[in-house]
């Protein structure tokens, strides 16, 4: 069993729906979760970086984290066609930070005019 | 501002060429990164260097070496390349690897490179 499962896709939504991205994990040492967002040819970009339980936004994007279920999720409002990317979910302990963060395997995602 | 620079961006090799991937990045960090990105398997980090000076094996060392050459420039060798090396390689850099992860990781655009 990987230690990050991350539902490849890909997705294809229409021009503003709410997309909704999902990660499971199984090591409960992790505490920082990331987002990264990979358009085609070219490397990944952090997008969005939560510490722990609970949620966090920044603009059309909320991240959020339930440690108890050991599942974050993504959410993007009023999807736009720029927003059609590779997004990958990582995570790292506070000790080993980025020495020892896991990826997950990504979701490609569409966004149709 | 360049951020992080790869080269080449696409190389094919034969079995049992050898090759070296180059890296550099002007931000100033102390950290540095080797990750491949093969479908269906996410990314997967080679190497590390957590300042000028020291290098680590991350998880899928083997087949690979790196050198730090100064705090900018950090390389990946292939000494005899396999097909089983066939990915899309990533350098990336932080400004620290340890502790709380407050120090993101800024990749360059990828080396894709195919071993026939």
């Amino acid at each position: 069993q990987k230690e990050v499962e991350q539902d490849p896709g890909p997705l294809s939504v229409p021009e503003g729906a709410i997309v909704s991205l999902n990660c499971t994990y199984s090591n409960s040492a992790f505490q920082y979760f990331m987002w990264y967002r990979q358009y085609s040819r070219k490397g990944p970009e952090l997008l969005m970086y939560t510490y722990s339980s609970g949620n966090k936004e920044d603009g059309r994007f909320t991240a959020q984290v339930d440690k108890s279920s050991k599942y974050i999720s993504l959410f993007i409002r009023d999807s736009q066609p720029s927003d059609s990317a590779t997004y990958l979910c990582a995570m790292s302990d506070g000790i080993q930070g980025a020495q020892k963060l896991v990826f997950g395997q990504g979701t490609r995602l569409t966004i149709n005019p | 501002n360049a951020g992080v620079t790869q080269t080449p961006k696409f190389q094919v090799l034969k079995t049992g060429q050898s090759m070296t991937l180059q890296c550099a990045q002007d931000m100033n960090h102390n950290s540095m990164y080797w990750y491949r990105q093969d479908p269906g398997m996410g990314l997967r980090l080679i190497y590390y260097s957590a300042s000028e000076g020291t290098t680590d094996k991350g998880e899928v060392p083997n087949g690979y070496n790196v050198s730090r050459l100064n705090k900018r420039e950090f390389s990946l060798r292939l000494e005899s390349a396999a097909p089983s090396q066939t990915s899309v390689y990533f350098c990336a850099s932080s400004e620290v690897s340890l502790g709380p992860y407050n120090s993101p990781l800024h990749f360059g655009n990828g080396t894709r490179l195919t071993v026939t």
